[in-house]
């Protein structure tokens, strides 16, 4: 069973830092995705990373992925307060076609103080 | 506009009593998704379809029930059955396509019981 885990869960951090949120998972994915959630809003697709050494970045965010590891990161650069948010990973198990059972990640809590 | 609708936003339930949350997509998708997200937490699959007359059971689909009568259309019923239904319910809909059935989310419906 495919399980995700994110860390660290809260993350409390000055603008102009940088930082790096963890993410694992447990078995073989086909990909994996970084989405942004602000409060009481749905979710907004940041990335969708597709094959082992995947890099992408836009803006301050830069995401990777190593399959060997199990290991995806998004890493923040110079933060700013607009980048506070939750941040959440997830995986999904191999599929060839049809429809895909995506498994969370319980989210990091990103807040970015002047 | 292409995308998706969920209504109603916000949504309060009295005991005993079943409610269905709407969501409609204008963007052709074959498959549709519904999650629930408690706070503080990741998102939860409860059912998902990837074809009109054609759904199955996520991890959380006791106390819930889905029907997929047309393409643009994936309701969701909470019933009595559901013991602890207070959460924010997110529906997403993918193409069914290899490579590209990332999946886009709706606004979301806040369900609350009293």
């Amino acid at each position: 069973e495919l399980k995700v885990e994110q860390n660290p869960l809260f993350l409390s951090m000055q603008e102009g830092k940088n930082y790096t949120i963890y993410c694992n998972y447990s078995t073989t994915s086909d990909r994996l995705y970084w989405y942004r959630q602000d409060p009481g809003k749905s979710l907004e697709s940041l990335f969708v990373l597709l094959s082992n050494g995947a890099v992408k970045q836009e803006g301050r965010l830069m995401a990777s992925l190593d399959t060997k590891a199990r290991l995806s990161t998004l890493h923040i650069t110079a933060a700013v307060h607009d980048l506070s948010a939750t941040y959440f990973c997830a995986a999904t198990p191999p599929i060839i076609q049809g429809a895909q059972k995506l498994v969370f990640g319980q989210g990091t809590r990103l807040t970015i103080n002047p | 506009d292409g995308g998706i609708t969920q209504s109603p936003k916000y949504l309060f339930r009295k005991e005993g009593q079943n409610v269905t949350l709407s969501c409609e997509q204008n963007l052709n998708h074959d498959a549709m998704y519904w999650y629930r997200q408690d706070p503080g937490q990741g998102l939860r699959l409860i059912y998902y379809s990837q074809i009109v007359n054609d759904f199955q059971k996520g991890d959380i689909a006791e106390g819930y029930s889905v029907s997929r009568e047309k393409k643009e259309s994936f309701p969701l019923t909470v019933t009595s059955a559901q013991k602890n239904p207070t959460a924010f319910y997110l529906c997403a809909s993918s193409t069914s396509l290899p490579y590209y059935n990332e999946q886009f989310f709706g606004p979301g419906t806040r369900l609350t019981v009293l």
